[in-house]
């Protein structure tokens, strides 16, 4: 069984550019949560979607946004890059089933490096 | 006040030791916790998921729970040099709406030594 798949892993842009990141899920996985981890804040949630809807927002600015695809994919963008979003960014999907043991099944991430 | 805090560590503990890593959070009303192992340059994944007061095993691994302290803890037994990687606490806080919006904590690094 294929896991969560992101693409690309690594990429660097300069400030100001603008970056898109992409979100495969696990087969049949209908949730899908974006987090973004640096050495200073750790894992910080940003947006979660399920079912094409953005059911859930952190706390991060407008720059910074998401959709889902009909099949479950995910892509999240960030526009006007500054150098503190320097960071890996990690998604998630889940089946979302409802129950309390909400596991979580994390991608390897794809590592964004502004200059 | 950070939502989850952990001991950033580095927590070393000899081979065969058990190993003790805690963690606090704020929001009183938090209903599920989550212990992730995250190797260095890999992806967190869950080791264990606790939401009853008390204690959970599961293998070498006990996952611990006190809702009136706030405190969850994990406690690795027999703990190898494979153990050695950043356990992160997380939880789900009740204003999540019932969703994957999980709170972690910073990280404690653990290095089991030969």
């Amino acid at each position: 069984k294929a896991g969560v798949t992101q693409t690309p892993r690594y990429l660097i842009k300069t400030r100001g550019q603008q970056v898109t990141l992409s979100c495969s899920p696990i087969s049949g996985h209908r949730s899908v949560s974006w987090y973004q981890q640096t050495p200073g804040q750790g894992l910080q949630f940003l947006f979660e979607y399920f079912s094409e809807t953005q059911r859930n927002k952190g706390n991060f600015p407008g720059r910074f946004s998401g959709r889902q695809f009909s099949n479950s994919r995910s892509e999240m963008n960030v526009s006007t890059l500054e150098l503190g979003d320097s960071a890996l960014y990690l998604c998630a999907s889940s089946l979302a089933k409802g129950t309390p043991d909400r596991e979580l099944f994390f991608g390897e991430g794809s590592r964004l490096t502004v200059l | 006040q950070k939502e989850v805090e952990q001991n950033s560590g580095p927590l070393s503990v000899p081979e065969g030791a058990i190993a003790s890593l805690n963690c606090t959070y704020s929001d009183r009303g938090s209903q599920s916790f989550f212990w992730y192992r995250q190797y260095s340059g890999k992806s967190p994944e869950l080791i264990m998921f606790i939401y009853s007061n008390g204690d959970k095993e599961d293998g070498r691994f006990t996952a611990q729970l006190n809702k009136a302290s706030q405190y969850v803890s994990l406690l690795i037994r027999d703990s190898q040099p494979s153990d050695s990687a950043t356990y992160l606490c997380a939880v789900l806080p009740i204003l999540s709406g019932g969703y994957n919006k999980l709170i972690f904590g910073a990280g404690t690094r653990l290095a089991v030594h030969p």
